[in-house]
């Protein structure tokens, strides 16, 4: 199985200030048929589902702010949130889609 | 956008089965690859399988030998079972639906509500 793994474990960062999260797997998720990378990044609050921001690495789903920002190729990707808001104090996850079984990171608290 | 809404018995004892359905609410399921994923404070979010079209199925090798996924297309719906439960089982489980149509390999969206399933004596 692919492993992924975030760092850091959790992070607190001030209102309107940049939070960096990382994320790191044991092989490349780029898939050289279509230069794609298969990866997403969740959002998951307090009794909710993980609920999608990002996929392809860098494509914003629908209605998400664009403080949140996708980046990355091969093994090595980053999810940025450029001003950090009150409502996304949560846990964070990549996920790795590349191969099956698709695989999580272990999750990255983000506090205000 | 359709809504996954799942049931299913909360508490169980060692060696039963987990039994948990999902319900595709405004949408079809026979469109797409539905999935199952359970988190746990040890393990995290885990994959535990899919389904495609009622017969196209793919499980997670760590739980192969005790696992089934159905799918009622006449009711809109998707099952897990999952035999022989033990502690390490305890956990929320998630339906979720492939987030790129008929295609295996992608990401999850929309999510069900989730279930706490608790295995305990």
């Amino acid at each position: 199985d692919i492993v992924m793994t975030q760092s850091p474990d959790s992070l607190v960062v001030s209102l309107g200030e940049r939070a960096t999260i990382n994320c790191k797997s044991t092989q490349s998720l780029l898939y050289d048929s279509n230069n794609k990378n298969y990866l997403a990044w969740y959002q998951q609050k307090p009794g909710q589902p993980p609920k999608v921001l990002i996929y392809w690495a860098s494509a914003r789903e629908i209605g998400v702010p664009d403080r949140f920002r996708g980046s990355g190729s091969g093994t090595d990707f980053t999810l940025t949130i450029s001003s950090l808001q009150a409502e996304d104090e949560a846990v964070y996850y990549c996920q790795q889609y590349y191969t099956t079984p698709s695989t999580f990171g272990q999750g990255t608290k983000v506090e205000i | 956008q359709e809504e996954l809404q799942q049931w299913g018995a909360g508490l169980l004892k060692p060696s039963e089965t987990l039994s948990l359905t999902c319900a595709v609410i405004g949408g079809s399921s026979s469109a797409y690859y539905w999935t199952w994923i359970r988190q746990s404070p040890g393990k995290g979010l885990e994959w535990i399988g899919q389904i495609y079209h009622s017969e196209n199925n793919n499980y997670n090798p760590s739980l192969k030998s005790r696992v089934s996924i159905s799918m009622d297309t006449s009711k809109n719906q998707i099952s897990l079972e999952l035999r022989s439960v033990t502690a390490a089982d305890t956990a929320v489980y998630y339906c979720a639906r492939a987030g790129m149509g008929a295609t295996r390999d992608t990401w999850f969206d929309p999510w069900g509500q989730g279930t706490l399933v608790t295995v305990s004596t």
